[in-house]
């Protein structure tokens, strides 16, 4: 699976808009970029993924550069509820066991 | 919604205990996986399963072992604890291995003394 680089902290203001950035300049192009998150002491939750077009659901958006070697995790409207590591992946999608391996991740805290 | 649960959300066993981790999802999913997560290692796979009965090994399976008698059902053993396998546990499901999301559990934190 592709390497990917995030920050591993950002702050953001409760009610603004949070910007979270990735980077994986080797992504190969069978491989997905995934978002999910971390809150404190519970399970990771799938947030969004894509492949190369812009994606939104009711939780985010996903934007990919063209070239698909960055993507950027928008939150339009964060809420306190939002703090949490937020993890970045890419793999193909029906890679063998269909695991995921998070790193590091960026660790938002959306402060009022 | 899909629910991940697992037996125990804190646990503590002394080293050679065998211990069993149980869990279980209600959503007839067909994947069904064992992560540990420990500080500035990220997520890692223990075991997969993908059918009732079949289990695949993750990067990291020495020491485990796992059992899926139903399909609701995915159990991780340690058969006889050491120190090392202190560590937050995660079970996750998916819908079929083709599936983009998988769905967590809450988590066991198990130590090991």
């Amino acid at each position: 699976d592709a390497k990917t680089t995030q920050p591993p902290s950002m702050d953001c203001a409760e009610g603004r808009a949070a910007n979270l950035p990735c980077n994986h300049s080797t992504i190969s192009g069978n491989e997905y970029v995934y978002w999910y998150r971390q809150i404190h002491s519970q399970g990771p939750q799938y947030i969004i993924h894509g492949l190369k077009n812009n994606e939104t659901n009711e939780m985010a958006s996903l934007i990919i550069t063209e070239d698909r070697k960055s993507s950027t995790l928008i939150l339009p409207h964060a809420t306190l509820r939002d703090t949490a590591v937020y993890y970045c992946i890419v793999r193909p999608h029906n890679n063998a066991g269909n695991m995921l391996t998070f790193g590091g991740g960026t660790r938002l805290m959306v402060k009022p | 919604d899909v629910k991940v649960t697992q037996s125990s959300r804190y646990l503590v066993k002394r080293t050679g205990e065998k211990v069993f981790l149980e869990c279980v999802q209600d959503m007839d999913h067909e994947n069904m996986f064992w992560y540990r997560q420990d500080p500035g290692l990220g997520l890692r796979l223990i075991y997969f399963s993908y059918d009732v009965k079949m289990k695949e090994k993750g990067d990291i399976p020495e020491g485990y072992s796992v059992s899926r008698e139903k399909k609701e059902r995915f159990s991780l053993i340690l058969e006889s604890a050491s120190t090392n396998q202190t560590s937050m546990y995660l079970c996750a499901s998916s819908l079929s291995p083709a599936a983009y999301e998988q769905y967590f559990g809450p988590g066991t934190r198990l130590t090991v003394t």
